[in-house]
């Protein structure tokens, strides 16, 4: 079945605790991207990345890091979470970045809290 | 920047009901989506329709990308319609989203 997932689904961690969430896709897209979701500021995106090795800053990039080693995986760090990451992730992928017929799938995201 | 606004923002029905949901662009429509996040958070994809008329069993949606706005039609809702309703376009690389309809379907 063609899907992006993304682990953990739900986690409660503590400020300044090193955490990764993954993100994998199984459609050999090119195009991945985090986006976080917040109340009253719907979701932005944090980072994307077009290809292996090529990623670069979303609009709400600050106290994240991403990383794009394999086609397939695109997962997000906080190295020093803070209690206002404290939200809804969601990994998305598509076949390119842009362009014509190009749709993007999104994971089953991922609820973070940070105390 | 690009701007999605979207209409209504909350929506009450009895099951059964039909609904109307719309959503209009400040730029060119480019890959234009339809997501309902369910109560457990999770978005699913409705439709990719950048422009023409789709239908999947009582949704059906519209985009008239030359006027800027997209409608998304559901029939006969049912209890597990509920969830928030998003539409989005392309702007560069990323998504741009609404901020969404609210829509509860009570039995």
């Amino acid at each position: 079945e063609a899907q992006v997932t993304q682990n953990p689904r739900y986690l409660i961690t503590v400020t300044g605790k090193k955490l990764t969430v993954t993100c994998s896709q199984n459609m050999n897209h090119e195009y991945m991207s985090w986006y976080r979701q917040d109340p009253g500021l719907g979701l932005r995106q944090i980072y994307y990345s077009m290809n292996v090795e090529v990623t670069d800053k979303g609009d709400v990039p600050e106290g994240y890091k991403v990383s794009r080693k394999e086609k397939r995986n695109f997962p997000l760090i906080l190295e020093s979470p803070s209690p206002n990451q404290t939200s809804l992730y969601f990994c998305a992928s598509s076949k390119t970045s842009g362009g014509f017929r190009n749709e993007q799938f999104f994971g089953p995201g991922t609820r973070l809290t940070v105390l | 920047g690009i701007q999605v606004e979207q209409s209504p923002p909350d929506l009450i029905l009895q099951e059964g009901a039909n609904s109307t949901l719309r959503c209009n662009f400040s730029d060119s429509v480019n890959n234009l989506q339809w997501f309902h996040q369910n109560p457990w958070g999770q978005l699913i994809n409705l439709f990719y329709i950048p422009s023409g008329t789709k239908q999947n069993g009582r949704l059906s949606a519209t985009t008239v990308a030359t006027e800027r706005y997209s409608l998304l039609y559901i029939s006969s809702s049912q209890t597990t319609d509920s969830g928030v309703y998003f539409c989005a376009n392309q702007a560069g690389t990323a998504l741009i989203f609404g901020k969404g309809t609210t829509l509860s379907v009570s039995s």
